[in-house]
């Protein structure tokens, strides 16, 4: 079975420039969640959706970040226009949403590793 | 904002010592713990969904127990291994959000 793919997996932009990360979950599940690595943060939660609904937004650091997910089987995260402070490792996890607004072992996509220079 | 504490925040054994780690996590509004293990350069990857005060999980020489009313979560490896060599994360899940500690990095020397 195919894990969660995000694309793409780096990406080096210069200051200003849009960037657009996508995440494809896996068939079937439907929570999706979007983190940030960083040094001093760890694993940090910008947005999660259950059912292709945004749920929390409030991780999302500023303005400049949005995210989508018109469908289940597709979200991005969009920075616009991105800054150097952004640099960092953008996590796409799924899972599947139990009873009582619980959710299941997340899997992990492999990261999308972002420079801005 | 969710606090969520693990403890310590790295760890150096020699292979074959037992070890255990500490995730403190708000019981307010609990819905599960989740431990992952992250080894470098990789993704995260669950270890452990733990939703009842008193719960015991294994899986081979890693265990975790879960206390819900003080809010505190154990995970205990067993006869450390070099491949265990790894961090160790938790993840509350309060109300609507699932939120990662800051890990337990934990290197097994052979």
């Amino acid at each position: 079975d195919a894990g969660v793919i995000q694309s793409p997996r780096h990406e080096v932009t210069e200051m200003g420039q849009e960037v657009t990360l996508r995440c494809k979950p896996i068939s079937g599940h439907n929570s999706l969640f979007w983190y940030r690595q960083t040094m001093m943060r760890g694993l940090e939660l910008l947005i999660y959706f259950n059912n292709n609904v945004p749920i929390d937004d409030s991780g999302m650091p500023e303005d400049r970040f949005s995210a989508k997910m018109p469908n289940a089987s597709f979200s991005t995260l969009k920075i616009q226009p991105s800054e150097p402070r952004d640099s960092a490792v953008y996590f796409c996890a799924s899972s599947r949403l139990l009873a009582g607004a619980n959710t299941g072992e997340l899997f992990f996509g492999e990261g999308s590793r972002l420079t801005v220079l | 904002i969710l606090n969520v504490e693990q403890s310590p925040q790295s760890l150096h054994v020699q292979e074959g010592d037992s070890t255990n780690f500490t995730c403190s996590f708000p019981s307010s509004n609990f819905y599960a713990l989740h431990w992952y293990r992250w080894e470098t350069a990789k993704s995260p990857e669950a270890l452990f969904v733990m939703t009842l005060n008193g719960d015991e999980k294994k899986k081979g020489r890693i265990s975790a127990t879960l206390n819900t009313k003080e809010g505190y979560s154990y995970l205990y490896i067993k006869g450390s291994q070099p491949e265990d060599s790894a961090t160790y994360l938790c993840a509350p899940h309060n109300t609507d959000k699932l939120i990662f500690g800051t890990g337990t990095r934990l290197q097994v020397f052979p």
